[in-house]
């Protein structure tokens, strides 16, 4: 059964404090694996799309990464207007379909 | 600025009755989607379509029923709404050749008593 998985659930760092999110993923064959940021009370905002191991993507002060089993979303010196939930997601070879995982809550703390 | 627009922000709507859910974009986008998200279980897909009139059923169908009759609109219906559809029902739209490129409208929080 495809699966995404992220961890941690939630994380608080303070301001300038650099870390990663992680992302793992189970799937019959990746066509693509997704980040989303989502505000609250809003809907989710499309960050990056990854296609095969090695790929990287950038955005201010977020990059993602992916290997064969897993996704990273480093942040890199936040700021408290980077404070989120940030979602994975997977789409597999074999249909349209996207599973999304259960997402991060990122906040940030002046 | 891109745009995908939800019927209502917050509903409020009693076991039994019929509930319509509307969505639009005004991307010229060929695929929308309808998900509900719920605490602890995450975004899940219940329909979508890649054209009008057109409708595939995501992993959770069941309750649902969709309608699409012209490109930038897409309706989810309750045919009787039960207390577990209380949730945040959130519309997207992406392109043909962007399909995971999705944009969200703001969700509608259902609440069924």
């Amino acid at each position: 059964e495809d699966q995404v998985t992220q961890s941690p659930e939630a994380l608080r760092l303070q301001e300038g404090e650099s870390s990663s999110l992680n992302c793992s993923y189970t799937v019959s064959g990746l066509r693509g694996l997704f980040w989303y940021r989502q505000d609250p009370g809003k809907g989710p905002e499309f960050l990056f799309t990854l296609y095969s191991a090695g790929e990287e993507k950038e955005k201010e002060r977020l990059k993602a990464t992916l290997t064969k089993k897993e996704s990273f979303l480093h942040i890199t010196a936040p700021k408290p207007e980077d404070s989120a939930t940030y979602l994975c997601a997977v789409q597999a070879d074999r249909d349209d379909k996207i599973i999304f995982g259960k997402g991060t809550r990122l906040h940030i703390l002046p | 600025d891109v745009k995908v627009t939800q019927s209502s922000r917050y509903l409020v709507k009693r076991t039994g009755e019929k509930v319509f859910l509307e969505c639009v974009q005004d991307m010229d986008h060929e695929n929308m989607f309808w998900y509900r998200q719920d605490p602890g279980l995450g975004l899940r897909l219940i329909y979508f379509s890649y054209d009008v009139k057109m409708k595939e059923k995501g992993d959770i169908p069941e309750g649902y029923s969709v309608s699409r009759e012209k490109k930038e609109r897409f309706s989810l219906i309750l045919e009787s709404a039960s207390t577990n559809q209380t949730s945040m029902y959130l519309c997207a739209s992406s392109s043909l050749n962007r399909y995971n490129e999705q944009f969200f409208g703001p969700g509608t929080r259902l609440t069924v008593l």
